[in-house]
């Protein structure tokens, strides 16, 4: 079936920095989700993209819809303590309505 | 917040018994979704429905049975549990109207 690769699996950075991270496939999706979840509770939606190229943005994160329609990319700026957690991305295959999630990228924050 | 609680939050249960958990939702959502979550695998769907009474499979059936018959409630059961059942497993919902699902806060099961 189809599947998602997310990169990179985990991350240590240093508060202040920006972070980007990618999520790719070997085929097409018609729609991006971004999620994060923190631990012992359910992911929470950040941003969705529904249009190949699309760029969106939510305060400091900004995510892409990459214009192959087979990858998507999250960039967040200025990373703050509470940003630790794991980032899904999620992607609606054509003529579809369930999704296929990432296996996740786990974002560490040092202060 | 979707309005989406699941109950129980946590269970541990013995190999063989049966097991069902509840997601509630307030919101009217016609579309509902069972996920399992383990380590390296990410969430995987298990079963959804598209409005009461109506039910399909998902990737990971095998073990697993749902039911509808309101709106508000949708009710995941393990009919046997066995030990690689042992996961934590989330309610979604979706209005069918875009993609966006949202979830629920999750049930950590445990089969011992």
């Amino acid at each position: 079936g189809q599947q998602l690769n997310q990169s990179p699996q985990s991350m240590f950075i240093q508060e202040g920095e920006d972070v980007s991270m990618n999520c790719t496939s070997s085929s097409i999706f018609n729609t991006w989700l971004w999620y994060k979840q923190d631990p012992g509770e359910g992911p929470v939606l950040l941003i969705a993209l529904y249009k190949a190229g699309e760029l969106t943005s939510n305060g400091r994160l900004t995510a892409q819809f990459g214009i192959t329609r087979k990858d998507s990319f999250l960039n967040i700026s200025a990373s703050i303590p509470s940003d630790v957690g794991i980032y899904f991305c999620a992607g609606v295959p054509p003529r579809g309505q369930n999704f296929v999630f990432g296996p996740g990228t786990r974002l560490s924050v040092l202060p | 917040d979707a309005g989406i609680t699941q109950s129980p939050r946590h269970k541990v249960t013995e190999t063989g018994t049966p097991v069902t958990l509840r997601c509630h939702q307030t919101e009217n959502h016609r579309y509902m979704y069972w996920y399992r979550q383990d380590p390296g695998h990410g969430l995987r769907l298990i079963h959804y429905s598209y409005g009461v009474k109506d039910t399909d499979k998902g990737e990971v059936s095998d073990g697993y049975s749902v039911s509808r018959s309101k709106t508000e409630d949708f009710l995941l059961t393990l009919e046997s549990a066995t030990s690689s059942q042992t996961s934590v497993y989330f309610c979604a919902v979706n209005t069918g109207y875009s993609y966006e699902q949202y979830f629920g806060p999750g049930t950590r099961l445990t089969v011992t």
